[in-house]
């Protein structure tokens, strides 16, 4: 079946200008994750879905972040007036969260940013 | 979660010894121990977890085991081969919330 997709594969963008990122998660999976990863470095936790609710965004970096789900399925990250600091692979994440149990999360590809 | 210390940041191993990483955690809630294993240009991949109830899980050569009481969890690789080079990530989690992920190990498998 389909995994989790991510749109666009790259994205390259003048600091100041504001950026979408678009994550569709594997049909059915109640929990989206979104993550940063830095060249070299671990991954960051942003931002976490149950349905459409963000019960925990306590990953946003600043305030230029922010990201919302509609018909638990489709999630977009923005990030508003982008710096050069906010480039990085970010990773989207599905789950078939069930109650409080972790369950595997199923990445997706990325989308790597670069702020010029 | 709240911390996650991971260990080594770089481990380098000859091709059929075996290979431990090991990561420490704080939040004594935590109930969820995943590793992710990422090849390069790559996204993570599951390759094995372990929840609170037990305290060792294997499949093949891959093997996890967690001290809750000491709040660490490692994994050991055996007979290591040289696809098995990639980073790895251990990641814990509890309640109603993301996981949250190590630093990640560089697994450098000489051949």
């Amino acid at each position: 079946g389909a995994g989790v997709s991510q749109s666009p594969s790259n994205k390259v963008t003048e600091k100041g200008k504001d950026v979408e990122l678009r994550c569709d998660p594997i049909s059915g999976h109640t929990a989206l994750y979104w993550y940063r990863q830095r060249l070299g470095q671990g991954l960051e936790f942003l931002i976490y879905f149950q349905g459409n609710s963000a019960p925990d965004k306590s990953g946003l970096p600043s305030d230029r972040f922010s990201a919302e789900r509609t018909g638990e399925s489709v999630s977009t990250l923005t990030i508003q007036r982008t710096q050069q600091e906010d480039s990085a692979v970010y990773l989207c994440a599905s789950s078939p969260f069930v109650g409080l149990a972790h369950n595997e999360q199923f990445f997706g590809p990325g989308t790597r940013l670069t702020v010029l | 979660g709240e911390n996650v210390e991971q260990h080594p940041s770089t481990l380098s191993v000859q091709e059929g010894d075996s290979a431990v990483i090991k990561c420490t955690y704080s939040d004594s809630a935590s109930n969820y121990f995943p590793w992710y294993k990422q090849e390069l240009g790559k996204r993570p991949q599951l390759i094995i977890d372990i929840r609170s109830n037990v305290g060792e899980k294997k499949d093949q050569r891959i093997a996890v085991t967690l001290n809750k009481t000491a709040k660490h969890f490692s994994l050991h690789i055996t007979e290591t081969q040289p696809e098995d080079s990639a980073v790895y990530f251990c990641a814990e989690g509890g309640g109603a919330d993301g996981l949250t992920f190590g630093k990640g190990t560089h697994l450098i498998i000489q051949p």
